[in-house]
């Protein structure tokens, strides 16, 4: 079973600033399928990124992602507030094959 | 665009079967390689993946929920439907219907709010 593991748990910055999200796998993810997911309170989860690097549609330049094997990083290059929300990485097993998702990381907008 | 909707009873009694209904506008269930699948996040809490069907048939299911759980699809409507069988407290969670492809869910529906209790 693949355990997700999202650092830091809380994230607080100030606009303009630089935020780096950490996602850890228990194993190496099958083709780097790792994803993330943005969800604000009272709504529901918002697809950014796929396969690792791949931007999701309508989703700005400001938001990227990088990683391979275990290690895996959101970076949302300048902070604007409706950034604020919690933030997910999801990956794949395929034995059996199931998805998994992280604890999340809230990032906090001063 | 696609988009989904839960639907379903809001509250449900302890050792029950919570059922719920997703239902696809714009587009087809059958269209394309989708998996169609449910994911539920308890109060405060973070995502559970539930399981997923594709529209071939085949089902996965989460391990942990796998003797409880069955999703199935309906064609002709457009839906596909989430059974969990006797439920307790724990299961009180806001349950999503997603659409994915290529093991990512790209599209939810806005989540519906079940609570198990008497």
């Amino acid at each position: 079973e693949i355990v997700l593991t999202q650092s830091p748990g809380t994230l607080s910055l100030s606009p303009g600033e630089r935020a780096t999200l950490s996602c850890r796998a228990s194993q190496s993810l099958y083709s780097n399928y790792l994803a993330w997911y943005q969800q604000k309170p009272g709504q529901a989860p918002r697809l950014l990124m796929y396969g690792a690097s791949n931007r999701a549609t309508g989703i700005p330049d400001r938001f990227s992602g990088s990683g391979s094997g275990i290690d895996f990083t959101l970076t949302i290059s300048r902070l604007e507030p409706e950034d604020s929300a919690v933030y997910y990485c999801q990956g794949y097993g395929d034995s059996p094959p199931r998805l998994t998702f992280g604890g999340g990381t809230k990032v906090e907008i001063k | 665009q696609v988009q989904l909707q839960e639907s379903g009873p809001g509250l449900v009694k302890p050792s029950q079967t919570l059922s719920l209904t997703c239902t696809v506008s714009g587009g087809s269930i059958n269209s394309g390689y989708y998996f169609w699948s449910w994911i539920r996040q308890h109060p405060g809490k973070g995502l559970e993946w539930i399981g997923y069907i594709y529209s071939t048939g085949s089902t996965y299911y989460n391990p942990s929920l796998k003797s409880r759980v069955t999703i199935s699809i309906d064609s002709s409507k457009n839906q596909f439907s989430l059974n969990l069988n006797s439920v307790t407290a724990a299961d009180t969670a806001v349950y999503y219907c997603a659409r994915g492809t290529n093991v990512v869910a790209a599209v939810w529906g806005q989540g519906t709010l079940v609570t198990v209790s008497s």
